[in-house]
């Protein structure tokens, strides 16, 4: 079984830029789930994705945005980035919120 | 908001030792995950616990949740070298996902 994809593995943009990340999940799980991790804030949930709904959303500003397609892959947006943006993105998939399997994350760097 | 402690937040220990890393949370939780990070990488799940009392176990890491203490535990037994990387525990609640710090462990030859 293939596992989590995520493209692009890394990224940089610039501040004001906007960024789509990619996650295609394991095959027949309907849940992702995208995470932040910096090294001043630690990990944060960003979103939850269930067949195509958006479950819940961590507290980030509306410049993240997120969408789940009917295949089950999902996309996270950025939209006018700022420095403090730049961080590892992590995706997870599962069945539903149980066992999680994650991508090997896509790393941003904004100049 | 509910709020995750880990402690420690850095640990080393020496081979064939065995340690406790503790997570506590501040408000009901409806399960707790045990996850571990190696340096550069993803995050790799080891357990999820979904009800008081539950421990399961994996080779030489064990976890334990307590519900009513708000307390889940990740003991390791016998510690070797390959165990070296940062733990993260995460309580889900409320449809979020909240994180601890990380204990970050080194076991030394």
């Amino acid at each position: 079984k293939a596992g989590v994809t995520q493209t692009p593995r890394y990224l940089i943009k610039t501040r004001g830029q906007q960024v789509t990340l990619s996650c295609s999940p394991i095959s027949g799980h309907r849940s992702v789930s995208w995470y932040q991790q910096t090294p001043g804030q630690g990990l944060q949930f960003l979103f939850e994705y269930f067949s195509e709904t958006q479950r819940n959303k961590g507290n980030f500003p509306g410049r993240f945005s997120g969408r789940q397609f009917s295949n089950s892959r999902s996309e996270m947006n950025v939209s006018t980035l700022e420095l403090g943006d730049s961080a590892l993105y992590l995706c997870a998939s599962s069945v539903d919120r149980g066992w999680q399997y994650f991508g090997p994350g896509t790393r941003l760097t904004v100049t | 908001e509910l709020k995750v402690e880990q402690n420690p937040l850095f640990l080393s220990m020496q081979e064939g030792k065995n340690y406790t890393i503790y997570c506590n949370y501040s408000t009901t939780s409806d399960r707790l995950y045990w996850y571990r990070q190696d340096p550069g990488k993803s995050l790799e799940s080891l357990f999820v616990l979904l009800s008081n009392g539950a421990v399961k176990q994996e080779g030489r890491l064990m976890a334990s949740l307590d519900t009513k203490a708000r307390l889940s535990t990740l003991h390791i037994t016998a510690a070797v070298h390959d165990l070296s990387a940062t733990y993260f525990c995460t309580a889900f609640t409320g449809n979020q996902f909240y994180f601890g710090t990380g204990t970050s462990l080194t076991v030394i030859p």
